[in-house]
């Protein structure tokens, strides 16, 4: 157990339809990453947070967004759903926004199907 | 660009053998950090071993080695006396950033390894 918490660990919608995914990161990390997991994309890093503010942005398209609160856990939220969003996606936490900072522990993920 | 390239979709090995799972990148950086994680059919992404691209050493984790030639880009991962338990997806991986205070990994498409009894 990474100490990663993420809900909900499955989620079944409809194509048009928002989601939201949370994400509580350890306790003390202030590093919140977010990843899709898709067979076709394979593993693309989408953002990164810090103590509440974005730091990094990857192939996160702009039907989806995030945001991390004061108590640090974070959402993910998705809109607009289509087919190709079914995905695994998974939260990551970091104690701290560090080049070498390999302490990366992931959450169990969200599975995400859209019908 | 930034890229990351596992040029194995699947490997086999045999129990107790050694086996090297290749990794090539690509960037402009100089600095960056190369990761190696193990994601086994249950999903969770475990993290494996990690090499900072200013070290001088290959970094060991138990019965993991990373074979870092930075000239060539690669950084292979080699495991030791494999054990049937090792039976899962690899994925190298590549930090990069810092001028925002914040940092992107880009991953390969992974090598599947399959130990055999």
């Amino acid at each position: 157990d990474s100490g990663v918490t993420q809900t909900p660990k499955h989620l079944i919608t409809a194509t048009g339809q928002r989601v939201t995914l949370r994400c509580s990161p350890r306790s003390g990390d202030l590093s919140v990453y977010w990843y899709q997991q898709s067979l076709d994309q394979g593993l693309q890093f989408l953002i990164q947070y810090y103590n509440g503010e974005e730091r990094a942005k990857g192939n996160i398209l702009e039907r989806f967004s995030a945001q991390q609160f004061p108590d640090l856990h974070s959402e993910l939220n998705l809109s607009s759903l289509e087919l190709g969003d079914s995905a695994l996606y998974f939260c990551a936490s970091s104690p701290r926004t560090s080049f070498s900072s390999y302490e990366q522990y992931f959450g169990p993920g969200t599975r995400l199907t859209v019908t | 660009a930034q890229k990351i390239t596992q040029t194995q979709p699947g490997m086999f090995v045999q129990e107790k053998e050694a086996v090297t799972l290749d990794c090539t990148y690509d960037t402009s950086d100089p600095s960056y950090g190369l990761f190696w994680y193990k994601q086994p059919s249950s999903g969770e992404m475990i993290f494996l071993i990690y090499q900072g691209s200013y070290d001088q050493q290959n970094a060991t984790e138990g019965r993991y080695s990373l074979n870092f030639q930075k000239a060539r880009k690669s950084a292979n991962l080699v495991i030791s006396a494999s054990q049937l338990g090792d039976s899962a997806m690899y994925f190298c991986a590549m930090r990069e950033g810092g001028r925002t205070g914040g940092f992107k990994t880009i991953f390969g498409a992974g090598t599947r390894l399959f130990v055999k009894a």
